[in-house]
This record gives structure tokens, sequence and C-alpha cells, in this order.
């Protein structure tokens, strides 16, 4: 069973400065996506970023951007010009491509919490 | 496009009474998913559906619960015989099949308190 771990509970950036969450992955499965997904405090999970595991390039959306390790099985997320509205829980979350795999599902990390100090 | 609605938005209910939570998807989405979210997790996958066929089930979805998608559009889910562990945030989520390539948007949620 695929498995997805956020080993930073809690994480803290100054306004403007760059941060980096952590993500591991445990798959036997070669063909898979990933997503980091943020929550806001009593507001619903919005995605931030998508990466597929076949595409060597890592993904970039605006500030946000992924270091995609396959061999390590890594999926960080950089944080960069970081604001106040950054602040939320970020939970990375893994999700099947192969043929006869649970394609509906993802998996989620217990994820991390972003706290950003003006 | 008004994004996934879920009513309600709070829910308490005494132990061993029956709850039914109500997902509105995006419009065109055929995919419709069932979340739990307990304080301090990230969300445990339920159930999902393409168009009215329930696809696939986690072993986290008892015989208590049951999920319904009866037109391919909104979608139900009921807990029979609630009990404290059974509190939770519900969340639903959906999405439109192109290949494999489906990024899943997420509702509200439902905060069900359980006494």
């Amino acid at each position: 069973a695929q498995t997805v771990t956020q080993s930073q509970p809690e994480m803290s950036v100054q306004e403007a400065e760059t941060v980096t969450l952590s993500c591991t992955y445990d798959t036997s499965e070669s063909d898979y996506y990933l997503f980091w997904y943020k929550q806001p405090p009593s507001r619903q999970m919005i995605l931030v970023i998508r990466q597929e595991a076949y595409k060597q390039q890592n993904a970039t959306e605006n500030r946000f951007s992924v270091n995609f390790q396959k061999a390590a099985k890594s999926f960080s997320l950089k944080i960069s010009d970081s604001q106040l509205g950054d602040a939320a829980m970020y939970f990375c979350a893994y999700r099947s491509a192969s043929y006869g795999g649970s394609q509906g599902n993802l998996i989620f990390g217990k994820g991390t919490k972003l706290s950003v100090k003006p | 496009d008004t994004g996934v609605s879920q009513d309600p938005r709070h829910k308490i209910t005494k132990r061993g009474q029956n709850v039914t939570f109500r997902c509105d998807p995006i419009s065109e989405h055929n995919r419709l998913y069932w979340y739990r979210q307990t304080l301090g997790q990230g969300p445990e996958f339920l159930t999902y559906f393409q168009n009215e066929a329930q696809l696939e089930k986690s072993r986290l979805l008892s015989d208590r619960f049951s999920a319904e998608r009866p037109k391919g559009s909104f979608s139900t889910l009921e807990i029979q015989r609630t009990e404290q562990g059974d509190s939770a945030m519900y969340l639903c989520a959906s999405s439109i099949n192109t290949g494999g390539t489906d990024t899943q948007y997420f509702g509200p949620g439902t905060r069900l308190t359980v006494l």
C-alpha cells in the first residue's frame, strides 16, 4: 500500500522569505501523480501544484515550485516570497495512475502547519 | 462554476441517530469523492463515483455508511446509528476524468459532532 509522510508538523517563515516543506512517499508503482493542497483555517482545501511522475521537469506555479526526486521518492514544496495569506495547513497527496491500481482516491500525508510572521 | 458545495456545514447529533449529508459537485464533473478528516490528520478516502456508479469503497466505509449518486449529479452520504468515533469533517470533492490527469476540487466540508 502507498503511504505519504510529512515529517514537519509545523514550520514558520518570515514574510518575503522562502520556505521548503518536505514530503516523502512509498510506492511500488511507476506511474502516479503527486499533489500539494493548501487548507487555510476553517476554509476549504485548494490545489497548489501537481506533478506527473513521468515528467522529469519540476512543476511550478507562480511562487510555488516543487523538487521532485523520483528515485528518492521525495516531493518537496518551495514557497518563495512568502505572504501572510500563505499561512495554512499544507498536505502532500499521492494518486495512482496505474491500470488496476486505485485510481480514484488521493492518499494524504498528515500535513504541515505553516505560519508566516510579519 | 460555483465550486463544490456541501450541506449542512455543521451537524450536531446524538449517538445512535442517523445523519445524511449532501454534496453538489462542479456541474460538468463526472467523478465525485467522499473523504473523512479528523483533527490533526489528512483526509482519508471513503468512496468515489464515476457518474452514478460507485467504483471504489474504502475499508473505512463500514456497513453503517452508505453513499449514493442516483442521477450522476449530487451525492448523499448517510451514517446510520452514529457513534462518537464518527465525529469528523466529511469532505466531498469532484473532478472531470480526462484520461487520468483529473484534479480533485474540494468542497468546504460538513463538520459532524456526535454527542
